[in-house]
């Protein structure tokens, strides 16, 4: 299964609602998990099986979808939100999409 | 408190090998698939490996199937990917993850350089 995110880079102000995009090239059945990339770090799930919020993560930040369209939500951006995020699925083996990056306006 | 701490990593040429080593902490390591992912310098994510809770099952991408092994020590709570035949493209950084659901958590990572 191939994910391909949108948009590739975002702008945006700090507390707007700022939308994520992640479609499969296949049913992902809502296996389906987000993670956030700052700079120099390691990864950290934000986000797993769609919707559950991982332990510790702020409430701002949201899943949502299904079939092949998924979606990551941040309510009101911060400026530590800025980072790189990566979808994941884990439907049909392992597969990470390409990234958006979401930078400050 | 979980951690995973990886090591092992460093300069390599073309066709060596090099093995990895994750040490793991705060959690019961044989209860959980455990994973290595890379990421090429400002690159996305690429999933390594992936084990069972007792060894029994490993999973690969294409990419690299033939050329590494993942491997664990339950009693010691290490997880380890022994890389041969590298190449170039298998500079990265390998980061070790456990596996629930998601990788619910990580390793701060290891630099492994491929080149001569």
């Amino acid at each position: 299964i191939q994910l391909t995110q949108s948009p590739s880079l975002l702008s945006a102000s700090v507390g707007d609602r700022v939308t994520l995009s992640c479609k499969g090239s296949q049913n992902i059945n809502n296996y389906l998990a987000w993670y956030q990339q700052k700079l120099g770090e390691a990864p950290k799930l934000l986000i797993y099986n769609t919707n559950s919020l991982q332990t510790g993560i702020p409430s701002r930040f949201s899943g949502s979808g299904s079939g092949t369209d998924y979606t990551l939500t941040i309510s009101s951006l911060q400026p530590e939100d800025v980072a790189t995020y990566f979808c994941y699925q884990y439907n049909n083996g392992w597969t990470f999409g390409g990234g958006t990056k979401l930078e400050l306006k | 408190e979980v951690q995973l701490v990886e090591s092992g990593g460093g300069l390599v040429q073309p066709g060596r090998s090099l093995k990895l080593s994750c040490a793991a902490s705060g959690f019961t390591f044989s209860n959980y698939y455990m994973a290595w992912v890379r990421q090429a310098p400002k690159k996305g994510l690429e999933w390594v490996a992936t084990i069972s809770t007792s060894g029994s099952r490993t999973y690969y991408p294409d990419s690299v199937k033939g050329r590494f092994t993942i491997s664990r020590d339950n009693a010691k709570s290490s997880l380890y990917l022994q890389m041969n035949s590298l190449k170039s493209e298998d500079t990265a950084t390998y980061y070790c993850a456990r596996e629930r659901t998601s990788f619910d958590y990580w390793g701060q990572g290891v630099m492994v350089t491929v080149s001569s």
